[in-house]
């Protein structure tokens, strides 16, 4: 079952440009948000979370937004750099309950 | 098309055990990745297998050991039990790597 679901295998953006991807969730139950960030033959990294008693959440140049009305999350990444080239992951858990993960949508940062 | 499967879906063995969890990928999907995640932890990545070759390998001890079979089905094996291995391992499979993964539902091992 696709709880979490990412509709963008891939995403290109220009260089100092912002990227946005995307993610939606099914459960209304989820309460934690993260994003992980995973470079080719490396395993995937934390990046960034939300709890769902915010609806933002920064960290330099990344920016997580959660809309629970519309069960949507969004990650924000201004000013891109080719470095941010990779596949990022989006994930939600429900209390202590195991966690989703999304398909993964490939971001590639032209120079 | 049916999903990613892991069998089973809890285990508990105690200390000094060895495990073997399985996972068969989406078919037609060659690349399988397996992680541990705990709490504490969060998401660790464990291996990662292509064409029944280990491609990646993260930062687990030598316990830590699994293949990947003709058919893309892959296992992995945890020796020696610590109940430090208590954790959900889940396995991941995409038709090329850093594409399109797909995960499972995971593996809910308890070492006691």
């Amino acid at each position: 079952d696709q709880q979490v679901k990412q509709n963008s295998p891939s995403l290109s953006v220009q260089e100092g440009r912002i990227s946005i991807l995307n993610c939606d969730y099914t459960n209304s139950m989820f309460d934690y948000f993260l994003w992980y960030k995973k470079y080719p033959a490396e395993g995937p990294t934390f990046l960034i979370s939300i709890s769902s008693i915010k609806d933002k959440n920064e960290d330099g140049r990344f920016t997580v937004f959660l809309n629970k009305s519309a069960k949507h999350l969004s990650l924000h990444i201004v000013p891109s750099q080719p470095g941010d080239s990779a596949v990022y992951f989006c994930a939600a858990s429900a209390g202590n309950n195991d966690m989703r993960f999304g398909a993964g949508t490939r971001l590639t940062v032209k120079p | 098309k049916a999903g990613v499967t892991q069998t089973p879906r809890y285990l508990i063995k105690t200390r000094g055990q060895q495990v073997t969890l399985s996972c068969s990928p989406i078919s037609g999907h060659r690349s399988v990745s397996w992680y541990q995640q705990t709490p504490g932890q969060g998401l660790q990545f464990l291996f990662e297998y292509f064409s029944e070759t280990q491609r990646n390998k993260g930062n687990f001890p030598g316990r830590f050991s699994g293949r990947q079979f003709s058919n893309s089905r892959s296992e992995m094996n945890v020796s020696t039990l610590e109940l430090g291995d208590s954790a959900l391992y889940l396995c991941a499979s995409s038709e090329e790597a850093n594409y399109g993964y797909t995960f499972g539902s995971g593996t809910r091992l308890t070492v006691v």
